[in-house]
């Protein structure tokens, strides 16, 4: 399978700290993507990452990407209660040719 | 939601019927994309088009079709409607496949009794 996997399955942090969340994947890829599903809604991209680059930042967010390790990790510094939420990574490569996605961690910030 | 909507929102039907999902977008993006959305699954792409009367399968279309008459409209049709349908679908909308990013819509929640 191409989809990658994201661990833990589930994360609970206090307000204020810091939420890691990793995929992992078994193919060669183009690029990673990171989204967020709030409850009940569709989901959001939060960043993209290319094979050629080792890590991203966007606002809070910090991405990084290992292709010798085929892994990326999602960082949210000063978790907020508003970041509660499911995150899901998302491939592009390999021989699908079509993004792919994990089942997602699900994330409780808590006050 | 980025100019996507998706109707209806929800929808009871029972086995045995047919249902058309319909996902409608404002962005005048090429690529359109079904998924469903299962617990312990996360998201599997069931078809996408890439323009007009241009559509492929994905990992899961057993059971499904789809058309695209028109840029901005994408449907979904269950043939004969199954309990294993069951499951909450989303449309996503994206300007290339894969090296770009998608946009979802708000998802339909479907029950098969």
């Amino acid at each position: 399978s191409q989809q990658g996997e994201e661990d833990p399955q589930a994360l609970s942090i206090q307000e204020g700290e810091n939420a890691t969340m990793n995929c992992s994947y078994k193919t060669s890829i183009n690029n990673l993507q990171w989204y967020r599903q709030n409850s009940g809604r569709g989901l959001v991209h939060l960043i993209l990452i290319r094979s050629n680059e080792r890590e991203k930042h966007s606002g809070r967010l910090r991405v990084t990407l290992d292709t010798s390790k085929k892994s990326s990790s999602l960082l949210i510094t000063a978790s907020r209660a508003a970041d509660t939420a499911s995150y899901f990574c998302a491939i592009y490569g390999g021989t699908a040719s079509k993004l792919t996605f994990g089942t997602g961690t699900r994330l409780q910030v808590t006050l | 939601d980025a100019g996507i909507t998706q109707s209806p929102r929800h929808k009871v039907t029972e086995t045995g019927t047919p249902v058309t999902l319909r996902c409608h977008q404002t962005e005048n993006h090429r690529y359109m994309y079904w998924y469903r959305q299962d617990p312990g699954h996360g998201l599997r792409l069931i078809h996408y088009s890439y323009g007009v009367k241009d559509t492929d399968k994905g990992e899961v279309s057993d059971g499904y079709s789809v058309s695209r008459s028109k840029t901005e409209d994408f449907l979904l049709t269950l043939e004969s409607a199954t309990s294993s349908q069951t499951s909450v679908y989303f449309c996503a909308i994206s300007e290339s496949t894969g090296t770009d990013t998608q946009y979802f819509g708000p998802g339909t929640r479907l029950t098969v009794l």
